[in-house]
């Protein structure tokens, strides 16, 4: 079974500029979460989708936003670009089944802001 | 809302020697899980253990095995023979009931040959 894949690996963008990144989850997971990752923070959970409907939203602004398809592929979007939004973004899938709700990443994005 | 401290940012090992990464959590609810993720350098984040707080007896998965004190809200993972591939960032992780997961800002974990 494939894993999660995250597309590009690595990106480069200028300060205003927004950006797409896209998340393909495990076959079967209708769960894709995605976070934030940059040294000292950890991962800092942005949102989650299931069945197309986001979730769960964390504490970020709403420039960060999201969405998912029926065939449960998701798309990270982020508008109007910082410099503070380089970071590693870590894509996670899972099948939510109790106990077995273990999130399975992606190698993530990089996305460097200029 | 849950907070996961891991207070070690970093820690080392010899290599076959026996480490132990702490992780604690602050949380109102009684039902949740608990996990140990793994990332490597080359980015993977891959889980490593997982206890759900239900259950009494630590979880063990061959040379990983944790301490979990449930009224402390102490989540420990001691890795036992450390090996040259086990030099991650390692990651402890809350569900909570509603699904949502907490983690806390790693630890980077160094084997000495």
């Amino acid at each position: 079974k494939a894993g999660v894949t995250q597309t590009p690996r690595y990106l480069i963008k200028t300060r205003g500029q927004q950006v797409t990144l896209s998340c393909s989850p495990i076959s079967g997971h209708r769960s894709v979460s995605w976070y934030q990752q940059t040294p000292g923070q950890g991962l800092q959970f942005l949102f989650e989708y299931f069945s197309e409907t986001q979730r769960n939203k964390g504490n970020f602004p709403g420039r960060f936003s999201g969405r998912q398809f029926s065939n449960s592929r998701s798309e990270m979007n982020v508008s109007t670009l910082e410099l503070g939004d380089s970071a590693l973004y870590l894509c996670a899938s899972s099948s939510l089944t109790g106990a077995l709700n273990i999130q399975y990443f992606g190698a993530g994005t990089r996305l460097s802001v200029l | 809302a849950q907070t996961v401290t891991q207070s070690q940012p970093e820690m080392s090992v010899q290599e076959a020697e026996t480490v132990t990464l702490s992780c604690t959590y602050d949380t109102s609810e009684s039902d949740y899980y608990l996990f140990w993720y793994k990332q490597p350098p080359s980015r993977q984040m891959i889980l490593v253990i997982r206890q759900e707080a239900y259950k009494q007896q630590n979880a063990t998965e061959n040379r990983f095995s944790v301490n979990f004190q449930k009224a402390a809200k102490s989540f420990s993972l001691k890795i036992s023979d450390s090996q040259l591939g086990d030099a991650a960032m390692y990651f402890c992780a809350y569900r909570s009931t509603g699904n949502q997961f907490y983690f806390g800002t790693g630890t980077s974990l160094t084997v000495i040959p």
